[in-house]
């Protein structure tokens, strides 16, 4: 199975701030990696796929960086609305794994 | 508009049986790839199982043997059969769909509650 490795597990950054979430591949996906927020309570939230390409209605400060082992989401202005817990998962291959989540704390 | 309503969830006892069933408007069950994810309490998302568009079945290591994931076309449900049941099953699971290839899960559930305990 691929391995899936992000970091940090969790930050803490004000309204406004740039915020990075990384993501590794145990072995090449090429740029099958998804991107999902998930708010508690509720189901994870599809951002990004293919690595770079913006859900449809997700808001444009979101973005999706990488190939090959890693990747990156990036928050350009950290929203109030954007608290939640982040995961990747790849598509490359079955199964379909994901991260372990970094928590964005505002 | 595309809905994906889980039921079946509750609690049973370890080495218990439970049927979660996944209602699906707006898109047919049998022309995509319906999966099931569980999220233990406090923790990550876990791939569980898949059902493809030409009815192959792919499951977890950790619940192989156990649980069985089938489709109703008439219904257009996913149902997910889990036997032998184990503490360490007590999750929310989610049904969620890809449309096959190297695809995201693009439609999710809201998930139900399923406990394992005596």
């Amino acid at each position: 199975d691929i391995q899936m490795t992000q970091s940090p597990s969790s930050l803490s950054a004000s309204v406004g701030d740039r915020v990075t979430i990384t993501c590794r591949a145990s072995q090449s996906i090429s740029s099958y990696l998804n991107w999902y927020q998930q708010k508690p309570g509720k189901a994870p939230n599809l951002l990004i796929y293919a690595a770079s390409s913006l859900q449809s209605g997700v808001p444009s400060r979101f973005s999706g960086s990488g190939s090959g082992t890693d990747f990156t989401l990036t928050i350009s202005s950290l929203q109030p609305e954007d608290f939640g817990t982040y995961y990747c998962q790849q598509s490359y291959s079955s199964p379909r794994t994901f991260g372990r989540g970094t928590k964005v704390e505002i | 508009e595309v809905q994906l309503v889980e039921s079946g969830g509750g609690l049973v006892q370890p080495g218990g049986s439970l049927r979660l069933s996944c209602a699906v408007s707006g898109f047919t069950v049998s022309s995509n790839y319906m999966n099931w994810v569980r999220q233990a309490p406090g923790k990550g998302l876990e791939w569980v199982s898949v059902i493809h568009s030409d009815g192959s079945t792919y499951y977890a290591d950790s619940v192989k043997g156990r649980f069985t994931i089938s489709r109703h076309s008439s219904k257009n449900t996913v149902d997910l059969q889990m036997n032998s049941l184990r503490a360490e099953d007590t999750a929310v699971y989610y049904c969620a769909r890809h449309d096959g290839g190297f695809g995201p899960f693009d439609y999710w559930g809201q998930g139900t509650l399923v406990t394992v305990s005596s």
